[in-house]
């Protein structure tokens, strides 16, 4: 069964931290890997990993992934109070080319002033 | 450009009544999914559609259907709803189904059967 595993699923730190969120997964036919960020409303888009080795950055945000270890992670420097939020890992897989998502539980990250 | 919408944004039903929910897409998108998101269990998809009247099952299809008769449009109907439906719901869609073609999500339905 196709299954996608982050870690941890919830966190609280103080602004200036820096975090690291763990997706770790097992998919058949992997395709690619998505990082999306949820506050109180609809998961919005970060990321799409495809290939291993290679950071994908965006501000204080960055990820990258492993394809031979099955795993990607999300960093986030100096977290501010915006970054509270739902993070989710998704991947794209299984036995057709249909694009579905297959999602972790999410890690759930609190930033304290 | 309103982009994915989705109507109504809160629902209160009774047991055993018929729901339904609606997705709307402004980008002529190829593919469309709904999701359930529940404490615990992340994002799981209930159905997913191709193109106009191409439908085909999820992870947790049991108790729900849907159609897709013009691409815009994907509605979800509850047939007959049970409390173990209360969740929130998300639409999404996707220019095509391939690996690089990131879903984009509506705002969400929280319904809540009593």
């Amino acid at each position: 069964e196709d299954k996608v595993v982050q870690s941890p699923l919830s966190l609280v730190v103080h602004e200036g931290d820096t975090v690291t969120l763990n997706c770790s997964y097992e998919v058949t036919n992997f395709r690619s890997l998505l990082w999306y960020k949820q506050e109180k409303k609809a998961p919005t888009f970060l990321f799409m990993l495809t290939s291993s080795g290679i950071e994908k950055k965006s501000g204080r945000l960055s990820s990258i992934l492993d394809k031979k270890e099955l795993f990607s992670i999300l960093n986030i420097t100096a977290t501010q109070t915006g970054d509270s939020a739902i993070y989710l890992c998704a991947v794209v897989g299984g036995s057709s080319n249909t694009g579905k998502l297959i999602f972790g539980q999410g890690t759930t990250l609190q930033v304290k002033p | 450009d309103a982009g994915i919408t989705q109507s109504p944004r809160y629902k209160i039903t009774e047991t055993g009544r018929q729901v339904t929910l609606m997705c709307h897409q402004t980008w002529s998108h190829s593919y469309m999914f709904w999701y359930r998101q529940d404490l615990g269990h992340g994002l799981r998809l209930i159905y997913y559609s191709a193109a106009a009247d191409i439908t085909d099952k999820g992870e947790v299809p049991d108790g729900y259907v849907v159609s897709r008769s013009k691409t815009e449009n994907f509605p979800l109907t509850l047939e007959s709803a049970t409390r173990s439906q209360t969740s929130v719901y998300f639409c999404a869609s996707s220019r095509g189904g391939g690996s690089y073609n990131e879903q984009f999500f509506g705002p969400g339905t929280r319904l809540t059967v009593l």
